[in-house]
């Protein structure tokens, strides 16, 4: 199987920060690799799709970026309503996997 | 409008079974592969099973495996998983999710969740 590691686990950022959350992956993945957003008591919201192709909707402050094993997603100013856990996932080979989730909360 | 709306959760003891649903609409159900994800409370997503569009192929986490059984009824517009042998460690909200359409995407829409405890 293959795993993710998310990296950090927590993290504290003030508004107007540029944030990056890294993903890495235990094998080779291509660029098959999602990125989420979720909210306390709300399901999972896509974000990055292929690494780096931004979901139709997300503002153009997130992007992913990264190949093969190393993955990162980047918040360029971080606003008010960015504060939530974030996860990568990875579907290049089943059975599919998600990433421990980085919680990123205000300062 | 895209819409996933799952049902079918609730208490069960341990051992009991229970079948999940989700109700799509505002797509066409037939041309896109789905999955279950399942969240523990205060953890984080762990993927469950995964179908193809037509049902002809599926796929499941070791830790269901032999347990769950997902299918779907394409006529119907649903998503089903039969959960047996429920263990306390499948207490969980249960998600519906569309894979993207470009395959190894991601999932682009999600249900609301249904919540399955299994407790005595």
């Amino acid at each position: 199987d293959i795993q993710l590691t998310q990296s950090p686990s927590f993290l504290s950022a003030s508004i107007g920060d540029r944030v990056i959350i890294t993903c890495r992956a235990s094998q080779g993945i291509s660029s098959d690799l999602a990125w989420y957003q979720q909210k306390p008591g709300k399901a999972p919201k896509l974000l990055i799709y292929k690494a780096s192709g931004l979901q139709t909707g997300v503002p153009l402050r997130f992007s992913g970026s990264g190949s093969g094993t190393q993955f990162t997603l980047t918040v360029s100013s971080l606003q008010p309503e960015d504060f939530a856990t974030y996860y990568c996932q990875q579907l290049y080979s089943y059975p599919l996997t998600f990433g421990g989730g980085t919680k990123v909360e205000i300062k | 409008e895209v819409q996933l709306v799952e049902s079918g959760g609730g208490l069960v003891q341990p051992g009991g079974s229970l079948r999940l649903s989700c109700a799509v609409s505002g797509f066409t159900f037939s041309t896109y592969h789905m999955s279950w994800v399942r969240q523990a409370p205060g953890k984080g997503l762990e993927w469950v099973a995964a179908i193809t569009k037509d049902g002809g192929a599926t796929n499941y986490a070791a830790s269901v495996r032999g347990r769950f059984t997902i299918s779907r009824d394409n006529s119907r517009k649903t998503l089903y998983l039969q959960i047996n042998s429920l263990r306390a460690e499948d207490t969980a909200s249960y998600y519906c999710a569309r894979h993207f359409v470009v395959a190894g995407s991601g999932f682009d829409y999600w249900g609301q969740g249904t919540l399955v405890t299994v407790s005595p």
